[in-house]
């Protein structure tokens, strides 16, 4: 099982361009999620993607938006990037299974470190 | 909304000791989930333990054990026989309970505390 992949694993962009970070979800998995960490900082949750629908979104401006596919791979989109924006965006992926359980763990990949000039 | 908070920044162990980092949070709802996660310099965030509000005992994996307070809405992570391996960034997260009893959302992350274990 490959787990959760990232590409790529490091972006340099300029101010004011575009930059599409792409996710592969853990096998078995149908839900990805996204998350933005600053350098030192907690992860902060952008939004959640299932069925091809963007189920939740955090407090992040229009500028961030997603795609999910129907193999349930991701792709996080940020338009007209700022200086604000260079930090380390994680995917997570998560399955309810096959019980239906009330508890679905969110495995994480290896981050795409993003740094804006 | 809720918040999570981690007021250690940094914290070190000697190898072998025990060392307990702690965390709290903020929220208005009766059922949710707490988590500790580890993220070593390679940056993949690895769940170490989970706790279900509605449950009163404390929950362990292995060497890892929590004190959750509900009341004082405090949740400590206990690390025994602390291990080079255990250095890490090591960060608290809330989810929500949704509707149905499942939870599937997003989790909310403290800022995180950097353990650094001494040989």
């Amino acid at each position: 099982d490959a787990g959760v992949t990232q590409s790529p694993t490091h972006l340099i962009k300029t101010r004011g361009q575009q930059v599409t970070l792409r996710c592969s979800p853990k096998s078995g998995h149908d839900t990805v999620s996204w998350y933005q960490q600053a350098l030192g900082q907690g992860p902060q949750f952008i939004f959640q993607y299932y069925e091809e629908e963007e189920r939740q979104r955090g407090n992040f401006p229009d500028r961030f938006s997603g795609h999910q596919f129907p193999n349930y791979s991701s792709e996080l989109n940020v338009n007209a990037l700022l200086l604000g924006d260079s930090a380390l965006y994680l995917c997570a992926s998560s399955s309810l299974g096959e019980q239906g359980e009330s508890y679905n763990e969110q495995f994480f990949g290896p981050g795409t470190r993003l740094t804006v000039l | 909304a809720q918040t999570v908070t981690q007021s250690q920044p940094e914290m070190s162990v000697q190898e072998a000791e025990t060392v307990t980092l702690s965390c709290t949070y903020d929220t208005s709802e009766s059922d949710y989930y707490l988590f500790w996660y580890k993220q070593p310099p390679s940056r993949q965030m690895i769940l170490v333990i989970r706790q279900e509000a509605y449950k009163q005992q404390n929950a362990t994996e292995n060497r890892f054990s929590v004190n959750f307070q509900k009341a004082a809405k405090s949740f400590s992570l206990k690390i025994s026989d602390s291990q080079l391996g255990d250095a890490a960034m090591y960060f608290c997260a809330y989810r929500t309970l949704n509707a149905g009893g499942t939870s599937y959302g997003k989790l909310t992350f403290g800022q995180g505390t950097i353990l650094t274990v001494h040989p």
